[in-house]
């Protein structure tokens, strides 16, 4: 299977830790995303990394890239409640045809506490 | 604001009942797709359209159909829905087909009874 493989596929943690995903894939990618997804809503697009970078920041997000081990990883710091959410990686790889399209993971489901 | 909308939010048919559900963008953008997201899974990509060109997954189900009047509208039409494809269908656009980042719709959950 090309999809991604998420970890922890459930995490709980207190309001104000850190919380850490991580993601692998199998093939050759473009570059790789990160979305949220609320439970019973449409996917919201949270950041970007090319496969030429290595890191990228975007407010509390850490967004890391290895594609010498094939993976990344998202960190959200000091969480929220508000941040109770699951969370997919999506490698966007091309395709032969010439056309591209987002793999996505299984997901993590994040569980923030007050 | 410029979104992707789509209705129902929930729609009940019933076995073997025809269903069509919609998608509409004001992004003016010139791929759209749509997914099948079970619960607790992956969203899965049925088919995507770039301008009017369709694309179809190799597993995806005849039973699934799509349909690209113009740039702004993507209908599914499910031909004859079973228990299996009850499910959240995901509509999703992008400016273009090639590394770019996709914008969902809320999504439509389908029941079937």
């Amino acid at each position: 299977s090309q999809q991604g493989e998420e970890d922890p596929q459930a995490l709980s943690i207190q309001e104000g830790e850190n919380a850490t995903m991580n993601c692998s894939y199998k093939t050759s990618i473009n570059n790789l995303q990160w979305y949220r997804q609320n439970s019973g809503r449409g996917l919201v697009h949270l950041i970007l990394i090319r496969s030429n970078e290595r890191e990228k920041h975007s407010g509390r997000l850490r967004v890391t890239l290895d594609t010498s081990k094939k993976s990344s990883s998202l960190l959200i710091t000091a969480s929220r409640a508000a941040d109770t959410a699951s969370y997919f990686c999506a490698t966007d790889t091309t395709f032969s045809g010439g056309y591209n399209k987002l793999i996505f993971g299984a997901g993590t489901r994040l569980a923030v506490h007050p | 604001d410029a979104m992707v909308i789509q209705n129902p939010r929930y729609q009940v048919t019933q076995f073997g009942k025809p269903v069509t559900l919609s998608c509409s963008q004001t992004l003016n953008h010139n791929v759209m797709y749509w997914y099948q997201q079970k619960s607790s899974q992956a969203p899965k990509l049925l088919f995507h359209y770039y301008d009017k060109d369709f694309n179809n997954e190799a597993d995806t189900p005849d039973n699934f159909q799509s349909r690209r009047p113009n740039t702004s509208f993507c209908f599914l039409d499910i031909r004859s829905p079973g228990l299996g494809d009850a499910a959240m269908y995901l509509c999703a656009t992008s400016r273009d087909q090639t590394q770019e980042t996709q914008y969902f719709g809320p999504g439509t959950r389908l029941l079937v009874l």
